[in-house]
């Protein structure tokens, strides 16, 4: 078991340019959730998978971000038409959702950064 | 105001120390409370993660939650260096989405 990765760690961009992150979860995690962490804060909900589903979107995904979870393993978060905005850390999570006391293991996370 | 209120320090103590983190909640309806730490440019790791009110116990940690006054603290006995970092309160309903705070810089001064 060698955690939650992701990939790449750090990824500088131009603004208006479509990046994409990926995230592989502790295998046989069959949840995956992505987070959005600016300098000072908590990380904030984005979107969760279960399975290949995705089941939640929180309001901060605007129509710019797309998520995927094609066959139930690995996950990508694009972002299309960056925005200074969007600079932060972006974490990827997995969980083993069996039972309410589900544990959500993080990721080292993507820090992306808009010129 | 946000949902999840945690002093975001820094906080800096001497090697030894008994440390006292909190954080506050407006949204009765969260049920799982929990305590992640954070190095600096690295992922949240989970320390302790409690259901109901009361008091849970983990080697130096312990962490309390109290639901009628809405309020969690983490505790640290015989702080070391090492535990130098942000300290994330983080909670959620029945819901899978984690709500957290904006974390509680910590500085153990060796």
């Amino acid at each position: 078991d060698t955690g939650v990765s992701q990939d790449p760690r750090h990824k500088i961009t131009k603004r208006g340019q479509n990046v994409t992150f990926r995230c592989d979860p502790i295998s046989e995690h069959n949840r995956l959730y992505w987070y959005r962490q600016t300098l000072g804060q908590g990380p904030e909900f984005l979107t969760y998978f279960q399975n290949e589903a995705q089941l939640e979107k929180s309001r901060l995904l605007s129509d710019r971000f797309s998520a995927e979870r094609p066959k139930g393993s690995f996950s990508t978060l694009e972002i299309q038409r960056t925005e200074q905005g969007d600079s932060a850390m972006y974490l990827c999570a997995s969980s083993l959702g069996t039972s309410k006391k589900e544990t959500q293991y993080f990721g080292p996370g993507t820090r992306l950064l808009v010129l | 105001q946000k949902e999840v209120e945690q002093d975001p320090g820094p906080l800096s103590v001497p090697e030894g120390a008994i440390v006292s983190l909190n954080c506050t909640y407006s949204n009765s309806a969260f049920q799982y409370f929990m305590w992640y730490r954070q190095y600096s440019r690295k992922g949240p790791e989970l320390l302790m993660y409690t259901y109901s009110s009361g008091n849970k116990e983990d080697g130096r940690f312990t962490a309390q939650v109290d639901k009628s006054s809405k309020y969690i603290s983490l505790f640290i006995r015989d702080s070391q260096p090492s535990d130098s970092a942000t300290y994330l309160c983080a909670m959620r309903t029945g819901r899978r989405a984690l709500t957290f705070g904006s974390g509680t810089r910590l500085q153990v001064q060796p």
